[in-house]
């Protein structure tokens, strides 16, 4: 069975960054397009970044540009998350999620997300 | 990328149809076929209900169905059940690589 399995969320002051990983098991992220998402607690889902099969296609919400990029190394099966000059706002669990397909597709497989606290 | 506009809260009785909008632009629900619909329980991460607009995955009961009319995509849920219970978001491509959610839509059964 496909497994992803986020990991890097905790507690961070404002200002400072983080990196959240997801690690994808039984499937190749070489062959898929890849998401992040979020939710702010009681709040609904917010699309964060994607980046096609092949890495040549790759962007994040407007409003996150220039603060988070998403990346992948497909030699290790896994995705990544790198969120700089974190806010208040930014506190949600992160989801990643596979697509179907390799730049398009539905949002098939889910990992249990990780929750990013930014306090000070 | 302003989040796609659905009703907070829909509701029926055990038997019942309920439908849910989701409104877009030209720009990404009415530009585009990929437009898919996401079941999420409390506490639990999302999962695919309607993609392409209205196919289907596998196992997911034929209650549920999808549709697009322009700039608005719709999710209906026929023959309610208890389990149906949940929060449902759309998703739809944006264009240049981006998506963009729904607001989310409490379905209640009564």
């Amino acid at each position: 069975q496909v497994q992803l399995v986020e990991s890097g969320g905790g507690v961070v002051q404002p200002g400072r960054s983080l990196r959240l990983s997801c690690a994808a098991s039984r499937f190749s992220i070489s062959n898929y397009a890849m998401h992040w998402v979020r939710q702010a607690p009681g709040k609904g889902l917010e699309w964060v970044a994607a980046m096609s099969y092949d890495g040549r296609n790759r962007d994040s919400a407007e409003s996150l540009k220039g603060r988070f990029t998403i990346s992948r190394d497909n030699s290790k099966n896994m995705m990544y998350l790198q969120m700089n000059s974190l806010r208040v706002e930014d506190t949600a669990v992160y989801y990643c999620a596979k697509s179907s397909g390799n730049y398009h597709g539905p949002l098939d497989y889910w990992g249990q997300g990780t929750l990013v606290t930014v306090s000070s | 990328q302003s989040a796609l506009t659905q009703p907070r809260s829909v509701s029926g009785s055990p038997g019942q149809s309920v439908t849910i909008s989701c409104t877009g632009t030209s720009s990404d629900v009415g530009a585009y076929n990929f437009v898919s619909w996401y079941q999420q329980h409390p506490g639990k991460a999302p999962k695919v209900t309607i993609y392409d607009v209205s196919k289907r995955p596998s196992g997911v009961p034929d209650r549920f169905s999808g549709s697009k009319s322009g700039n608005t995509a719709s999710l209906t849920i026929s023959g309610l059940q208890a389990e149906d219970e949940a929060d449902y978001y759309c998703f739809s491509y944006a264009g240049s690589y981006t998506w963009v959610f729904g607001g989310g839509t409490k379905v209640t059964v009564l």
